[in-house]
């Protein structure tokens, strides 16, 4: 069965600072990966997502990130946090099958003044 | 255009009633969901059509029924509300089913059972 876990379900950053949201993911099958943004009181908006193609994977809002199948990790990065950044973030897998997506159980983000 | 629209956005209803969320996608979609997710965040998937067809029911009681009277559509009816039935209720929707297809979110209904 697939799994993914998220390292710190609370993250604090600076405005400014590196962003980092750790996801490390449990296949036995070549997975898809994909990285959700949820804002307060809103549905999830896709940020990114890997389908095998390029490793390095960027998305909106300059989000990007690194599948490393020898870490089985898919950890999402921001170069410079911005208020707006502030938001609840959710890795989640699945594979070609019929399979459920699966979710992790959310990073919240909060970014300082 | 709302892409995924949900109706109502909140309700708020007593123990023991029978409540109905409906769903509509505008993008030409094959596949939806429903999704509930808890006070903590965990967001997990009760079912997925395909074309109107039925393809995943977690294990979600028999008081939870979906119903999609085409592709553009799917409803979810609930029986016997219970407290432990509060929660958002998310639908969405894919192009197709499983792989690569990214899932379009709706606003969500936030279901308040009293």
């Amino acid at each position: 069965a697939q799994s993914v876990t998220q390292l710190g379900s609370h993250v604090s950053v600076s405005e400014g600072a590196l962003v980092l949201l750790r996801c490390n993911y449990s296949s036995s099958v070549p997975p898809y990966l994909f990285w959700y943004v949820q804002y307060p009181n809103q549905g999830l908006q896709l940020l990114l997502k890997y389908t095998s193609a390029a490793t390095l994977v960027k998305g909106i809002n300059g989000f990007e990130a690194e599948f490393k199948k020898s870490e089985t990790s898919f950890h999402l990065t921001k170069p410079s946090a911005h208020m707006s950044d502030a938001a609840e973030y959710f890795c989640a897998v699945t594979d070609s099958g019929n399979t459920p997506l699966v979710f992790g159980k959310g990073t919240r983000l909060s970014v300082i003044a | 255009d709302t892409a995924v629209s949900q109706t109502p956005k909140y309700l708020v209803t007593q123990m023991g009633n029978d409540k109905s969320i409906k769903c509509e996608q505008n993008l030409g979609h094959d596949t939806m969901y429903w999704y509930k997710q808890d006070s903590k965040k965990f967001l997990k998937i009760m079912f997925s059509y395909n074309n109107k067809e039925l393809i995943i029911n977690e294990t979600v009681p028999n008081r939870f029924s979906p119903k999609s009277p085409d592709k553009a559509h799917l409803n979810l009816h609930i029986n016997s509300l219970e407290l432990g039935d509060s929660a958002v209720y998310f639908c969405a929707s894919s192009l197709r089913q499983g792989g690569p297809y990214e899932q379009y979110f709706g606003p969500g209904t936030r279901l308040t059972v009293t």
